[in-house]
């Protein structure tokens, strides 16, 4: 069975960074594109960062340019992002998620991950 | 970036009868390849959103036929033919014709 297993829950001071990770089980890293979505408590979902379907360049929302950056290991199958200059409303739950199916090239998500609760408090 | 709202926010159903939701958005969604880059996801209590619906009206592997999509252009509406007590939660339409890919703020479904 094919997962994303992410790290656990985090708490940083306003200013600090974090980086979480997601570990795909059961496939190859290499064979999937991992995008990166938040949901701010009580709110709804925000797409952070992926790759473009046409030329499999990473993209950033313009929100979150300069501070937030993808990585990926493809030896361990395991992805990362990294959110810095954290402020109280970066509190949220991450998710990392992709699509595994042939669903075409429009976002279509079929595979998330539990999700990883950043908490910003001084 | 494309904004995208939803109707009702809040939808109270009774089991075994129909349901809708309403979505729009501020743009387009037609990409010219023909089809449109709207999807529907399903967010149910304690769980990650899970895929419901892609270009539309296409289902997701493993989702029942009662979920249904239809739509083009900048209208478009998820049905429940008959809802069940699992389909509480909320649903979210996502764009993905633009970047950033932008969401819906979400109808909540809960049992009367």
């Amino acid at each position: 069975q094919v997962q994303l297993v992410q790290s656990g829950a985090e708490v940083r001071r306003p200013g600090a960074s974090v980086k979480v990770s997601c570990k795909v089980s059961g496939y190859s890293l290499s064979d999937i594109l991992i995008h990166w979505v938040r949901q701010n408590l009580g709110e709804g979902l925000e797409w952070m960062g992926g790759f473009d379907p046409e030329d499999l360049e990473r993209i950033y929302a313009k929100k979150f340019q300069g501070r937030f950056t993808m990585t990926e290991d493809t030896p361990t199958d395991t992805a990362y992002m990294v959110l810095s200059s954290l402020r109280y409303d970066d509190t949220a739950i991450y998710y990392c998620v992709t699509t595994l199916k042939d669903y075409g090239d429009g976002d279509a998500f079929d595979l998330w991950g539990q999700g990883t609760r950043v908490t910003v408090s001084s | 970036d494309i904004v995208m709202t939803q109707s009702p926010l809040y939808l109270p159903v009774t089991p075994g009868e129909p349901a809708s939701i309403s979505c729009r958005s501020s743009q387009s969604l037609l990409h010219r390849n023909g089809y449109n880059y709207l999807n529907w996801y399903l967010q149910k209590p304690g769980q990650s959103p899970q895929l419901l619906i892609f270009w539309v009206s296409n289902r997701a592997s493993g989702v029942p036929d009662r979920f249904s999509g239809s739509g083009s252009g900048t209208d478009f509406t998820l049905k429940i033919s008959r809802v069940e007590a699992e389909d509480v939660g909320v649903y979210y339409c996502m764009q993905a014709l633009q970047s950033p890919d932008t969401f819906g703020p979400g109808t909540k479904v809960d049992i009367k």
